[in-house]
């Protein structure tokens, strides 16, 4: 089946200093890509919808100017959490969908903890 | 309001037995998806089955079938002949053809051990 990975798995960072999350789709071309974020032991939220060529849209109470979202071609869509704070410690999950089918696939995750 | 249910928050279910995770949605689209999805201790959202509003049958994948009673608005999750591996979180999901295509919403999700 369709493959989407992201990088890093895993990442600590101080407080104040800017991330960035790669989410690609390895093996098909993805106009269009889906940014979640999981609190432990809650639902997934969506973020934003990646748009390859134009802007992100987000959605309501997601800060655009703090979490960056650039979908740079047709196959890499990345999140940066910019200036993080520890309440943006959280599990940050991408997904694509399949064009002319029903799945959607999602990244691995990554796991952002900001100290 | 919530436009997917799951009202068990936990379940448990012996090896070998079958269980049911309950889901229900509220949309007014007629055309809709509505997908179940396996989130292991590891965070991976592994997708389970999809069921279209329009399908006239039951969508079944293996050991995993949905039981879709669209007057009702639910979408049941029916897996036979659990496995320990099958403890996990299952997230139950609707993908709706208004707005952002592929969109999908989920419930808050169900925890399922299986136990000897």
């Amino acid at each position: 089946g369709a493959v989407v990975s992201q990088h890093p798995s895993r990442v600590i960072c101080k407080s104040g200093t800017s991330v960035k999350i790669e989410c690609r789709s390895l093996d098909f071309q993805a106009t269009t890509m889906f940014w979640y974020r999981q609190f432990p032991k809650k639902s997934l939220m969506l973020m934003a919808t990646s748009n390859e060529g134009s802007k992100a849209t987000y959605e309501q109470g997601v800060e655009k100017d703090k979490f960056l979202i650039n979908h740079a071609s047709l196959t890499l869509s990345t999140l940066t959490v910019t200036s993080a704070h520890p309440e943006d410690s959280s599990f940050y999950i991408c997904s694509a969908p399949l064009v002319g089918g029903n799945e959607q696939f999602f990244g691995p995750g990554t796991r952002l903890t900001v100290l | 309001a919530q436009k997917i249910t799951q009202t068990q928050p936990g379940m448990f279910v012996q090896e070998k037995e079958a269980v049911t995770l309950d889901c229900t949605y509220d949309t007014s689209d007629p055309s809709y998806g509505l997908f179940w999805y396996k989130q292991p201790s590891s965070g991976e959202m592994i997708f389970l089955i999809y069921q279209g509003s329009y399908d006239q049958q039951n969508a079944t994948e293996g050991r995993y079938s949905l039981n879709f009673q669209k007057a009702r608005k639910s979408a049941n999750l029916v897996i036979s002949a659990s496995q320990l591996g099958d403890s996990a979180m299952y997230f139950c999901a609707m993908r709706e053809r208004t707005g952002t295509a592929s969109k999908l919403t989920f419930g808050t999700g169900t925890r399922l051990q299986v136990t000897l």
